[in-house]
């Protein structure tokens, strides 16, 4: 039982430059979630989905875009990556809106 | 938009020592959770309280829920190293996300 796993774990881009992050779990888990975290912004939710083929806007959606196609999977997308998109990112997975979340170890994104 | 704050922000203590730390909003929460965040880890679920004036009790570490039900508090009894990390409260509401507070980040010295 793998829980949250998240691919790649360190990337570096160049501004201008396309990527997307993988995440996947294994826990049949409706609710999956994008956050990144950075120094003193504690996590902030990037995107969300309910479900097999739906998402839904978090906090700071501006610049991502995110696919949901496979039940297990959550697909987080940079089209133009900025400098203001170096962070830390998290995935998470949770059976319902209230119910515990479980995290992926993170991925470190540098846009130079 | 619901908001919670934690604090203090940081805090450095010596092994032994007691301490708290707060999670206070001014909106009502169905259920707070309390996670802790090593470096390089995702955050990971120490406990969820529900109802208000709730007390639980992890081995030394002491969570308790507002009678509101929109503040929490996690009190650690003779801290030790193994304590370190960031301690994140995140707030339940009905069908939306959990609202996560900006986390206080303990450093407990030998």
């Amino acid at each position: 039982n793998a829980g949250v796993t998240q691919t790649p774990k360190f990337r570096v881009l160049k501004t201008g430059q396309s990527m997307t992050l993988l995440c996947a779990q294994d826990m049949n888990h409706e609710y999956m979630y994008w956050y990144r975290q950075d120094p003193g912004m504690g996590l902030r939710l990037i995107h969300y989905s309910v479900g097999e083929g739906t998402t839904a806007k978090g906090e700071v959606p501006d610049g991502y875009n995110v696919s949901r196609l496979k039940k297990q999977n959550f697909l987080l997308g940079l089209e133009s990556a900025a400098p203001s998109q170096t962070s830390v990112y998290f995935c998470a997975s949770s059976y319902g809106s209230g119910y515990e979340q479980y995290f992926g170890p993170g991925t470190r994104l540098t846009v130079t | 938009t619901q908001l919670l704050e934690q604090s203090p922000q940081f805090l450095s203590i010596q092994e032994g020592e007691n301490l708290t730390v707060y999670c206070n909003s001014s909106s009502v929460f169905s259920s707070l959770q309390w996670y802790r965040q090593e470096p390089g880890e995702g955050p990971v679920l120490l406990v969820t309280v529900v109802t208000g004036g709730e007390v639980k009790k992890l081995k030394r570490l002491t969570f308790q829920f507002g009678d509101a039900r929109k503040d929490s508090s996690l009190h650690i009894t003779a801290a030790q190293t193994g304590d370190t990390g960031l301690y994140l409260c995140a707030g339940g509401a009905g069908n939306t996300p959990l609202v996560f507070g900006k986390g206080t980040r303990l450093s407990v010295i030998a």
